[in-house]
């Protein structure tokens, strides 16, 4: 079976601080992992993804995740907060089908 | 420009009300889904087709139905909406079903009362 397991589902930083979100999953098979951001009244957007060339995968607005095998984690980080950021932040799965986690909503301090 | 438009963006109809959210992509995409998003939930898959006149139950089936007679609309039917079924409705197209990147509808927010 495969699940994405997001923890927090609220997270808040004060600009410029470093982001962090936590994304784990479980698969039987070599996963495909996204990263989607929504931002209030759109649909989501990708923000980056791995599919197995690189463990470190840099995306777009500054992001960039980490896969590790042996943690079973893609955790999604950006250094330095912008208002701008402050969005729903969705880790997926890809494989027969895309599997979402439950989302962690991102509010930045000023 | 590629995009996936759903109509419309805002919806409150009553119980039992016949309604049908339209989805439409411009990317010649063979995959198209829909999902809703609930709080606390992330997005579960309502139903999915691979291709013209294929359509298949996604986790949360009950209460929907779709057709895919063009490759790209994929219109969502509520033949009887219930208030369990308030939610916000997203549709997305993609290459393939779950290794390419998916492209999002703006959503549909539908209220049954």
């Amino acid at each position: 079976a495969q699940s994405v397991t997001q923890l927090g589902s609220h997270v808040s930083v004060s600009e410029g601080a470093l982001v962090l979100l936590r994304c784990n999953y479980s698969s039987s098979v070599p996963p495909y992992l996204f990263w989607y951001v929504q931002y209030p009244n759109q649909g989501l957007q990708l923000l980056l993804k791995y599919t197995s060339a690189a463990t470190l995968v840099k995306g777009i607005n500054g992001f960039e995740a980490e896969f590790k095998k042996s943690e079973t984690s893609f955790h999604l980080t950006k250094p330095s907060a912008h208002m701008s950021d402050a969005a729903e932040y969705f880790c997926a799965l890809g494989a027969q089908k895309l599997v979402f986690g439950q989302g962690t909503r991102l509010t930045i301090n000023p | 420009e590629a995009q996936v438009t759903q109509n419309p963006r805002y919806l409150i109809t009553v119980t039992g009300k016949k309604l049908t959210v339209t989805c439409s992509q411009n990317m010649n995409h063979e995959y198209m889904s829909w999902y809703r998003q609930d709080p606390g939930l992330g997005l579960r898959q309502i139903y999915y087709s691979m291709n013209v006149e294929v359509t298949d139950k996604g986790d949360v089936p009950e209460g929907y139905k779709v057709s895919r007679k063009e490759k790209r609309n994929f219109p969502l039917i509520l033949e009887s909406p219930s208030p369990n079924q308030t939610s916000l409705y997203f549709c997305a197209s993609s290459h393939d079903r779950g290794f390419s990147e998916a492209f999002f509808g703006q959503g549909t927010r539908l209220t049954v009362v």
